[in-house]
This record gives structure tokens, C-alpha cells and sequence, in this order.
């Protein structure tokens, strides 16, 4: 079975700090996605990184990928309030299956 | 807007109930999901239809039925629920499963159940 842990489960920060999340599994996945959910919505996709050691800039946030392609990190620079939510992961294993999720990261940035 | 729709966004009900929860994408995708998710507490995935046929189900208890009548329109059909089916439920397409590239899902903004 493949499975994604994520870490710190929560994180509480003050604006303007630097923080990073990590998502990693045993298992290799064929890409990695990161979502963003915020309180009564829907996870929302952030990015999707396929290659492996394969880094993604999307304004303050910096995506990694690792080269083995079992892990991931999200870090965020300069934090804003704007930046709260819940910060999943999800990997992708053989095709034909569904993506498997981690449990989520919390994020909750305040001024 | 991410082209998935739910309806009802919040739903009470009681455990001798019968209700439908509905999810329509705009996507042309042909992958569609249902999840539950409670409290601290992952993603818990309910059902998968690709292509209208359904192709996982999780261990889901009986009292939750799934409809996919066509590649745009899932439902979930819900009846003598208990109060720990309180959650969150989610539906989600993607373009193919599990394919990388095109299994990127697309969730709608979830439908907030509360079983009294």
C-alpha cells in the first residue's frame, strides 16, 4: 500500500517568516501534486512536479521534488495570512489508479 | 470556479432520512470521485466511476450509494445514515485516472453534511 506522510501535521507562524512542509513515502510516484483548501471549499491544485529533482517556483512558494521521486517539499517565503489553509499532498502511482493523499499539513499564518 | 458544482452545499438530515447529494463538472473529464472528509481527519476515498463504470470502492458501508448516469453527473445517494457520516463530502473529476498528467483532480466546493 502505497502511503504519504506529511509533516508538520500543524504550523502556526507569525507573517513574514519562512516555512517549509514535507510530504514522504517509501513508494515512488509517477508525479506529485500539492492542493490548497481553504475552510469550506474544496482542495485546490497548486502544482504538479513529474521529474524527478524537479523544482517549481509559484511566486513566494518553491516546489521540490525529490530525485528518487518519493518525496516533496513546499516551502513559502515571507508568509501571509492569505497562505492559511490545509496544504495536501497527493502522488500518483500506476496508471489506472486514484491518487493517494497525505493528511494534510495546517497552516495558519497570523499578522 | 474550478467547473465542479455540488449541491447541496449543506445538508441536515435525520438518520431515517433519504437524500441525494449531487455533483455536475463542466470539464469534459472522465473521471469522477466522491471523499469524505471529517475532522482532522485525511481524505477518505468513497468512490471512483472512470468512463461511468465504477472501478473502486472503498469499503463503504451500504447506507451510501453511488449514481453515475452519465460522464458529467455523479450522485450520492444517502439513507439511514448515522451521526458519525457527519463530514464533508467532496467530488472531484479528472481528465483520466491515474495517468500523470491527466489526473489531476478537480474538486467542487464540497457538500457540508450533518447527521442529527
Amino acid at each position: 500500500t502505497q502511503l504519504l506522510e506529511q509533516s508538520p501535521q500543524f504550523l502556526s507562524i507569525q507573517e513574514g517568516e519562512n516555512l517549509t512542509v514535507y510530504c514522504n513515502s517509501s513508494s515512488v510516484f509517477s508525479s506529485l501534486q500539492w492542493y490548497r483548501q481553504e475552510p469550506g471549499e474544496g482542495p485546490v491544485l497548486l502544482v504538479t512536479v513529474v521529474t524527478g529533482g524537479e523544482v517549481k517556483k509559484l511566486k513566494r512558494l518553491t516546489f521540490q521534488f525529490g530525485d528518487a521521486r518519493k518525496d516533496s517539499s513546499l516551502h513559502i517565503t515571507a508568509a501571509q495570512t492569505g497562505d492559511t489553509g490545509l496544504y495536501l499532498c497527493a502522488g500518483a502511482g500506476q496508471a489506472g489508479t486514484a491518487l493517494i493523499f497525505g493528511k494534510g499539513t495546517t497552516l495558519s499564518v497570523s499578522s | 470556479e474550478t467547473g465542479v458544482t455540488q449541491t447541496p452545499r449543506h445538508l441536515v438530515m435525520g438518520m431515517t432520512n433519504k437524500k441525494s447529494l449531487k455533483c455536475e463538472q463542466h470539464l469534459g473529464h472522465n473521471a469522477m470521485y466522491w471523499y469524505k472528509q471529517s475532522a482532522k481527519k485525511p481524505l477518505e476515498l468513497m468512490f471512483v466511476y472512470s468512463l461511468e463504470e465504477r472501478v473502486e470502492n472503498n469499503s463503504v458501508p451500504s447506507r451510501f450509494s453511488p449514481e453515475c448516469p452519465n460522464s458529467s453527473h455523479l450522485f450520492l445517494h444517502l439513507h439511514t445514515l448515522q451521526p458519525e457520516d457527519s463530514a464533508l463530502y467532496l467530488c472531484a473529476s479528472s481528465q483520466d485516472m491515474g495517468a500523470p498528467g491527466t489526473d489531476t483532480q478537480y474538486f467542487g466546493p464540497g457538500t457540508r453534511l450533518t447527521v442529527l
